[in-house]
């Protein structure tokens, strides 16, 4: 299966500015990337996705990068707020074949 | 939204014991998962379902380890016998398409002794 990587595990921002999150995958055939928010003692929960026939997508304050060539993608939140700390996870599948496989993370906190 | 729903929440039991973890997908899903997550850490994959068949499953997946989903009913991970390295929350997804997105239920917390 698909195995993505993701840095940083973890990361630490100042309430009000950005935060960024990176994710490479290795299967050149994988064209859905999901983001999941997870907060403890909860399930993942869909933040964003972003499918292969597009290269950025935003919805609100969450801004997602694609860039097939690098086979990369990124999430980015702009002006952060503490509501926002939480763990994240990137995944990436292959639509009608292979489950999303998970990246290892990221700790997000965010500071007032 | 579209709710997956998990039974038990929480169960502790012995090691040696079977244990079956049940799911409730999303009405209209066709494919269903199991992952695996230990302390809050990544997200591992065990096994994708669909159709009344294993799709794919991963290494974690072991010979312990089944799952089925009889007549429409619950969609179950069942591992007999249970080993003290199964000690994790299990988060049941379900997804219209094949790798497409997924919604998670609320997970079961195994503790095995």
């Amino acid at each position: 299966g698909e195995q993505v990587e993701q840095l940083p595990s973890i990361l630490r921002v100042q309430e009000g500015s950005s935060a960024s999150i990176n994710c490479s995958y290795e299967d050149s055939a994988s064209n859905y990337f999901p983001w999941y928010k997870q907060e403890p003692g909860e399930n993942p929960k869909l933040i964003i996705d972003i499918r292969s026939n597009m290269e950025r997508k935003q919805i609100q304050e969450l801004i997602v990068l694609l860039d097939k060539k690098a086979k990369r993608f990124s999430l980015h939140i702009t002006d952060t707020q503490p509501g926002d700390s939480a763990m994240y996870f990137c995944a990436a599948s292959v639509n009608n074949n292979n489950a999303p496989r998970f990246g290892a993370g990221t700790k997000l906190s965010v500071k007032p | 939204g579209p709710k997956v729903l998990q039974i038990p929440s929480h169960q502790i039991i012995d090691m040696g014991q079977m244990v079956t973890l049940n799911c409730d997908p999303v009405s209209n899903h066709l494919y269903f998962y199991w992952y695996k997550q230990i302390l809050g850490q990544q997200m591992e994959f065990l096994v994708n379902f669909y159709n009344g068949k294993v799709m794919e499953k991963s290494k974690l997946f072991k010979d312990q380890f089944s799952v089925e989903r009889p007549d429409g009913s619950y969609f179950t991970l069942k591992i007999q016998p249970t080993a003290l390295e199964d000690s994790a929350v299990y988060f049941c997804a379900s997804s219209f398409l094949g790798g497409g997105e997924q919604y998670f239920g609320p997970g079961t917390r195994l503790t095995v002794l």
